[in-house]
């Protein structure tokens, strides 16, 4: 069945970088995403990488995914306070409508 | 385009009462999700439509729960009656195609139900 799965909390320093990890179990996804969820408000579309992809850079972000491993992460280099929030991985499925969502991450950021 | 509205944002209710959720795709999406988001189950689908056709209720918890999309620039997400388990945040979605890599999903702010 379709699982995706993170670590629930990661903490960092400002002006570290964050490494946040998932794992999924479909090899048919066709696209895998990371979503941005800060206080109160609804997920919001960061970045995404196609699945015959290994990585994917787009300015503070780094995208890699190990398709062997079922491996997907999201660097952010230089991590601000406004970083703060829960980021969710999802993952499309070839010929499915849905997104399948891990659980999310809450990263917390120190001054 | 105003993105994806949901009414109202806030709602808090009385076990035993009839709750009503409103969401307003983005002009043109075909698709339209409905998701609750709770600390213990994280978020998780519970319907989505295409064209106005319901096409999967599986997460549905149960009959009393119901959606609808009576045409494409509506829907509604109605528990009847409410139980305090309900209480979670509900989100709507939607999406021109998912199959294309940047018509992914865009929410709504969602609506904080608190039953009580």
């Amino acid at each position: 069945g379709e699982d995706v799965e993170q670590s629930l909390f990661l903490s960092v320093r400002e002006g570290d970088s964050s490494v946040i990890n998932c794992t999924y179990t479909d090899s048919s996804s066709t696209y895998l995403y990371w979503y941005k969820q800060e206080p109160g408000a609804g997920l919001q579309l960061l970045t995404y990488i196609f699945s015959n992809m290994d990585m994917k850079q787009d300015q503070r972000l780094t995208v890699l995914l190990n398709k062997k491993d079922k491996h997907l992460s999201l660097r952010i280099a230089d991590t601000q306070t406004g970083d703060s929030a829960i980021y969710f991985c999802a993952e499309s499925l070839y010929n499915t409508d849905k997104l399948i969502f891990g659980t999310g991450t809450r990263l917390q950021v120190f001054p | 385009d105003a993105g994806v509205i949901q009414s109202p944002r806030h709602e808090v209710t009385e076990m035993g009462q009839e709750v009503t959720l409103r969401c307003k795709p983005i002009s043109g999406h075909d698709y339209l999700f409905w998701y609750r988001q709770t600390m213990m189950r994280g978020l998780e689908l519970l319907i989505y439509f295409n064209n106005n056709v319901p096409i999967d209720d599986s997460g549905m918890p149960e009959d009393r729960f119901s959606a609808k999309m009576p045409n494409a620039s509506f829907s509604t997400l109605k528990i009847q009656p409410s139980e305090p388990r309900d209480s979670a945040v509900y989100f709507c979605a939607s999406t021109r195609n998912l199959q294309q890599s940047t018509d992914t999903q865009y929410f709504g702010p969602g609506t904080r139900l608190t039953v009580l």
